[in-house]
């Protein structure tokens, strides 16, 4: 059974840094790119950023860049992402997402599956 | 940016009705177009990919339409288990793909 499960989130004050972990299991890890997505409380989902299967392409959202970094351990099975400079606007629920593709030509542009998420809270 | 707005906010039906859901995309979107379903307390599953492309595992009630900037989730005849939220996604700018706010389907 393919499974995603986030972990590291928690209460955060303005300014601080916290890391997230994603542990995968049941599908070979190196060969799929991931992604972050979060969710403010009650509202929509946004994506944060992207890295490729070997980890040497990586995006980010214009609202983290040079803020987050995602990274990831093939050898752990890991996906991971260092926040820092944490705002109250970044309080969400985090959620690793395997980037799915419709074909190979096709980008790995649609989130399947999804972790449950880890709840990051930014208050003073 | 690409803006999807999603219609109505919410929907409001009995189990065994239709349910049709609109993404309308600020422009055009190609058929580079997502849905999926969110429950409380859940993380969001992927259902319909490619504007039309049912995903691993879904049930045939669920079906996607459109192309360009209208596209329309349906579902057939509402399982007590389809009541959450549905979003729509695009990807004309992989990778910073843009989400609407949500449809939420609600029992009447």
């Amino acid at each position: 059974e393919v499974q995603l499960v986030e972990s590291g989130g928690g209460l955060v004050q303005p300014g601080g840094s916290l890391r997230l972990s994603c542990a995968a299991s049941g599908f070979t890890f190196s060969s799929y790119e991931m992604n972050w997505v979060r969710q403010a409380p009650g509202k929509g989902l946004e994506w944060v950023s992207y890295i490729s299967s070997s980890g040497s392409t990586i995006y980010y959202a214009d609202s983290v860049k040079g803020r987050f970094t995602i990274s990831r351990d093939n050898a752990k099975n890991s996906l991971y992402l260092q926040m820092n400079s944490l705002r109250a606007e970044d309080t969400a629920v985090y959620y690793c997402a395997r980037g799915h593709s419709s074909s190979w030509y096709d980008p790995p542009a649609w989130f399947d599956p999804w972790g449950q998420g880890t709840l990051v809270t930014v208050s003073s | 940016e690409i803006v999807l707005t999603q219609s109505p906010a919410t929907l409001s039906l009995s189990p065994g009705e239709r349910a049709t859901l609109s993404c309308r995309a600020s422009q055009s979107v190609s058929s580079y177009l997502a849905w999926y379903q969110q429950k409380p307390g859940q993380a969001p599953r992927l259902l319909i990919y490619d504007a039309s492309n049912r995903a691993t595992g879904i049930p045939a009630r669920f079906s996607g339409s459109g192309s360009g900037t209208d596209f329309t989730l349906t579902i057939s005849s509402l399982e007590p288990e389809d009541f959450a939220v549905y979003y729509c996604q695009q990807r004309s700018n992989w990778p910073r793909g843009t989400f609407g706010q949500g449809t939420k389907v609600e029992i009447k």
